[in-house]
């Protein structure tokens, strides 16, 4: 069974600086990884996704994420933060054999951005 | 295309009653998913659709819950007898089938069960 560990329950960043939140994976085969963003009472917005190919991908509002299989980790990074990026993001893997989007989360990171 | 709807927003029910959810897909998605999310913690599948037949249901989903998504657009599910344990955000995602495709989520609906 898949399973995702997200270190990091708290990060605190202050504004324009760098972002590293941590996220490794555990699965069988070759994974599909996605990172989501949750705001307080909302639901899930996705940010990026890893299918095949090149392990560094680009998402929205300027976050990327890097596959490592060697280090079963998808870390997701953003060189400068902005206030509004304030929020929970969920690091997920899915299973082939529900289209790729039967997912596992991890417990979840919560961001706070200092002005 | 509005994107997954779900309704109601908020719930708030009495431990023992039957509560109802109900889940608009994006059109023509044919894939359909359940999740549960408990405070402090990511969402955990319960079960999906493809069309309208269940495919999966986590052993999560005790026998007081039931899915179903007749003639494979809307979804509902339901909650037998709740109790307080049930309290949670309950989301809705929706999807093509087949690798390589994203799920995209409702806003969910939050059960409170006092």
């Amino acid at each position: 069974a898949q399973s995702v560990t997200q270190p990091d329950i708290h990060i605190t960043v202050s504004e324009g600086a760098s972002l590293e939140l941590r996220c490794n994976y555990s699965y069988g085969a070759t994974p599909y990884l996605f990172w989501y963003v949750q705001s307080p009472g909302q639901g899930l917005q996705l940010l990026l996704k890893y299918f095949s190919g090149d392990t560094l991908v680009q998402g929205i509002k300027g976050f990327e994420a890097e596959f490592k299989r060697s280090q079963s980790s998808f870390n997701l990074r953003k060189p400068s933060v902005h206030w509004s990026d304030a929020a929970e993001y969920f690091c997920a893997v899915g299973a082939w054999e529900g289209g790729g989007n039967k997912l596992t989360f991890g417990t979840g990171t919560q961001l706070k951005v200092e002005l | 295309d509005t994107g997954v709807s779900q309704n109601p927003r908020h719930k708030i029910t009495k431990r023992g009653q039957n509560v109802t959810f109900r889940c608009d897909p994006i059109s023509e998605h044919n894939r359909l998913y359940w999740y549960r999310q408990t405070l402090g913690q990511g969402p955990e599948f319960l079960t999906y659709f493809q069309n309208e037949a269940q495919l999966e249901k986590s052993r999560l989903l005790s026998d007081r819950f039931s899915a179903e998504r007749p003639k494979g657009s809307f979804s509902t599910l339901e909650i037998q007898r709740t109790e307080q344990g049930d309290s949670a955000m309950y989301l809705c995602a929706s999807s093509h089938w087949g690798g390589g495709t994203e799920a995209f989520f409702g806003q969910g609906t939050r059960l409170t069960v006092v």
